[in-house]
């Protein structure tokens, strides 16, 4: 199985801050990467797939960049609702894998 | 709108069995591939089956297998999720979720989900 590995666990951040997170697959997934966002007592939310390409309606302040076996999501300019648990997953292989989430927390 | 309204949840002892139902609205249901992903309380999410539009594939996670079996009711738009010889450690929150294409794709729509409790 590919695994996933995100980093870091959790950070806090600011309101209008520019945050990274780091997703790397044990091996090359091409661009089959996607990223959801999901918030306490809510279901994940698709924000990015095939790496780089925004889900419909998601705002353009989210961004997603690499392929292979390294990945980023950026928020360009943190706002108060991105206050969540982001997840990486790859759709490359079965069995599916996710990455163990990253926290992002209000400073 | 698409819709995935998960059912069957409930609290069964360790080595039981209990079946999950999701039904799905608001879209071609058996142009889609359909996974159930659990999460356990506290913890990240964890990809647990799949099955394709067709339902002539499946797929599962290690954890599971030979214990699971994931089908479909293409004619009722239902997913389905039969869990047997259940153990603590799947005590979760299970949701059902559409992927994107017919035999596989990222995830799209999520589920609320529906609470499984394994006891000892």
């Amino acid at each position: 199985a590919v695994r996933m590995t995100q980093s870091p666990s959790s950070f806090s951040a600011s309101t209008g801050d520019r945050v990274t997170i780091t997703c790397r697959a044990s091996q090359d997934i091409s661009s089959y990467l996607a990223w959801y966002q999901q918030k306490p007592g809510k279901a994940p939310k698709l924000l990015i797939y095939a790496a780089s390409t925004l889900q419909s309606g998601v705002p353009s302040r989210f961004s997603g960049s690499g392929s292979g076996t390294d990945f980023t999501l950026t928020i360009s300019c943190l706002q108060s609702e991105d206050f969540a648990t982001y997840y990486c997953q790859q759709y490359y292989s079965y069995p599916r894998t996710f990455g163990q989430g990253t926290k992002v927390e209000i400073k | 709108e698409v819709q995935l309204l998960e059912s069957g949840g409930g609290l069964v002892q360790s080595g039981g069995s209990l079946r999950l139902s999701c039904a799905a609205s608001g879209f071609t249901f058996s142009n889609y591939a359909m996974s159930w992903v659990r999460q356990a309380p506290g913890k990240g999410l964890e990809w647990v089956s799949a099955i394709s539009g067709s339902a002539t594939s499946t797929y599962y996670a290690d954890s599971v297998k030979g214990r699971f079996t994931i089908s479909r009711d293409n004619s009722k738009n239902t997913l389905y999720l039969e869990m047997y010889s259940l153990r603590v450690e799947d005590t979760a929150l299970y949701y059902c979720a559409k992927q994107r294409g017919q035999d596989g794709g990222d995830i799209d729509y999520w589920g609320q989900g529906t609470l499984v409790t394994v006891s000892s």
